[in-house]
């Protein structure tokens, strides 16, 4: 079956524009995450989504990102007046389940590359 | 914290040799993961160690959960240039969100 899927797989933009950058979770995947990966850098956990909610979002960095899920698939990422600081592989990855303790194999997507110019 | 420490954070070996990373963590894990970043690709799952003094294999890939799970550690014997990437171990945090540690980045001389 299909695997996780994300667009677009690369945006450039200016500093100060908002950008939104999507994740299509495998399907029946309850759980969703958002990391951030810069150059050479390890996964930096951004947000957590189990179905439609959130319950983790203490790795946002700043009030400028923004996640949300609907329908309990896809999840979109929003980053508000773009820095250059933002710049950097954004990775979307999906579980079956994660709760009661319990934790399932993480499937990653491709990333998106953001590049704030 | 929950974070997990891994070295080294770099290794160089020639073709034919071993490599040997570690993923150590001040707090007792309930389990952990490890994930393969080819370079400019994404986390691969490689595997998931349970319980305590777990040992599994995966081919040349020799996985090992320590008795205090507190620490684990990876073993590829006779490197292959395939193998090159970063691996990475990884902690839930209370079952919920991932944390993953640092990577420890392989490169293979052929």
């Amino acid at each position: 079956g299909a695997g996780v899927s994300q667009s677009p797989s690369n945006k450039v933009t200016e500093k100060g524009k908002d950008v939104e950058l999507r994740c299509d979770p495998i399907s029946g995947h309850t759980a969703l995450y958002w990391y951030r990966q810069s150059l050479g850098q390890g996964l930096e956990f951004l947000i957590y989504f189990q179905g439609n909610s959130a319950p983790d979002k203490s790795g946002l960095p700043s009030d400028r990102f923004s996640a949300e899920r609907t329908g309990g698939s896809v999840s979109t990422l929003t980053i508000q007046r773009t820095q250059q600081e933002d710049s950097a592989v954004y990775l979307c990855a999906s579980s079956l389940a994660a709760s009661g303790g319990a934790w399932e194999t993480q499937y990653f997507g491709p990333g998106t590359r953001l590049l704030v110019l | 914290g929950q974070q997990v420490m891994q070295i080294p954070q770099y290794q160089h070996v020639q073709e034919g040799e071993d490599f040997t990373t570690y993923c150590n963590s001040s707090t007792t894990l309930s389990n952990i993961q490890w994930y393969k970043q080819r370079p400019g690709g994404h986390p691969v799952f490689l595997i998931q160690l349970v319980k305590s003094g777990e040992v599994k294999k995966q081919k040349r890939l020799t996985f090992q959960f320590g008795e205090a799970k507190k620490n684990s550690s990876l073993h590829i014997t006779a490197t292959q240039t395939t193998d090159v990437g970063t691996y990475f171990c990884a902690r839930d945090n209370y079952g919920q969100n991932f944390v993953f540690g640092p990577g420890t980045r392989l490169s293979v001389l052929p």
